[in-house]
Formats: C-alpha cells, sequence, structure tokens
C-alpha cells in the first residue's frame, strides 16, 4: 500500500497566489523528496529534505518537515500557469543508498492564469 | 548529459502476450529503478537494479521481471500480459541509488 496520503487530491488557483500541498506518512523516515509531473510525463526532482531537517528553500519552493506529526508541506509561492502539474510527495526509508521511493497519491494542482 | 531514455514510447499489446521495455540511464548512473504508475494505484515501485543485480523489490507477482547489463542500460519484461498492466511505466536512474531520481517519460502501456 502506499506510504504517503496527500492532501488536497486537486487544487485550483489564481495566477500569482500561493499553493500549499501536504503529505503525510507512515514510518520513519530517511529523507522526504518532493516531485512534479507534467500530464503523461515522467517524474522532475524539486527538493529533498532530510530527517534532521525541518526547513528547505528553493526559489519559489519552501518544504517543511514535522517528523513527530509525520508530515510534509509543499509551499509555491505567486504560482504561474506553468506551475500547473501534479505534485508527489516520496519518501525514503532505511538506507539513503537505494533507488527505492515510496510516493504518495498526489496533488493536482491548476494554476488559472 | 542526456537524460534518462526509455524506449518505445507507446506500446499496444494484447492479453497473454509478453512485452519488453528498454531503459537508458543518464552516464555514470549505476542505479536503475522501475515504477508502475496507474490512476488507481499510483505510483509503484517495481524493481531496482545497481551494477547489474537486483537490489529491491515491489510487491508484483513473478510476471514482472528486469535485468541489467554491464553498461548499466535495463530492461523489465511483463509476460502473460493482463488488462490490470495497462499502465506508464517509469524508468529512473541515480548515481548509486543516491537521493535523487532522474525520470524518463515513460513508457505507456495499453493491454487490449
Amino acid at each position: 500500500s502506499q506510504q504517503g496520503e496527500e492532501d488536497p487530491q486537486a487544487l485550483s488557483i489564481q495566477e500569482g497566489e500561493n499553493a500549499t500541498m501536504n503529505c503525510s506518512y507512515k514510518t520513519s523516515i530517511n529523507n522526504l523528496q518532493w516531485y512534479r509531473q507534467n500530464s503523461g510525463r515522467g517524474l522532475v526532482h524539486l527538493i529533498l529534505i532530510r530527517s534532521n531537517e525541518r526547513e528547505k528553500h528553493s526559489g519559489r519552493l519552501r518544504v517543511t518537515l514535522d517528523t513527530s506529526k509525520k508530515s510534509s508541506s509543499l509551499l509555491i509561492t505567486a504560482s504561474r500557469a506553468a506551475d500547473t502539474a501534479s505534485y508527489f510527495c516520496a519518501t525514503r526509508h532505511g538506507s539513503s543508498n537505494t533507488g527505492k521511493l515510496i510516493f504518495g497519491q498526489g496533488t493536482t494542482l491548476q494554476v488559472k492564469p | 548529459k542526456a537524460g534518462v531514455t526509455q524506449t518505445p514510447r507507446y506500446l499496444i499489446k494484447t492479453r497473454g502476450q509478453q512485452v519488453t521495455l528498454s531503459c537508458s540511464p543518464i552516464s555514470g548512473h549505476r542505479s536503475v529503478s522501475w515504477y508502475q504508475q496507474t490512476p488507481g494505484q499510483g505510483l509503484q515501485f517495481l524493481f531496482e537494479y545497481f551494477s547489474e543485480t537486483q537490489r529491491n523489490k515491489g510487491n508484483f507477482p513473478g510476471r514482472f521481471s528486469g535485468r541489467q547489463f554491464s553498461n548499466s542500460r535495463s530492461e523489465m519484461n511483463v509476460s502473460t500480459l493482463e488488462l490490470g498492466d495497462s499502465a506508464l511505466y517509469l524508468c529512473a536512474s541515480s548515481v548509486g541509488g543516491g537521493e535523487k531520481l532522474f525520470f524518463g517519460s515513460g513508457t505507456q502501456l495499453s493491454v487490449l
């Protein structure tokens, strides 16, 4: 079964607004990552946060991690129409040296121009 | 550097047939992972290969198999196809199973 649960499943906002997506997971993690997928294409890595980190920034992206609540959030500020995509959180467990990630179901973001 | 290349992009098969999908990782990457993506089940991990050895395996039946060659290129095979095998199959590579994965565009498999 899937490790991560994402919330909301779908989000529709206007260009310029902020978008926040949440991810929860069940067991302890090594790190948590966020990926983006444009319709029917491959995933693109956005940002990685390690279990001993609480917050990370990359451009317009801000990720937080709360290991006590087993949850993470992704904030996209000043959204653009080009941000329209599905966003997935993915967790890695155990050793960091493995290509096995457990993905959430994803949040579909629509940014209206 | 060229990205992860998956071939073919689209594939149509009928039940009972078998299929082989190919993945060429980014040059220098030794780990290749495969994922299945469906609307109902989302992204599910199939297996990971590192230096020609299967290092991790997901919870899929034995009809799903894979291998990795000495040049790190990987193939996955699905035998006796079922309708439920219709999915987008994604391959991802990393340097050593490292922290972030680089995905290909996927192979869209339709089983009729």
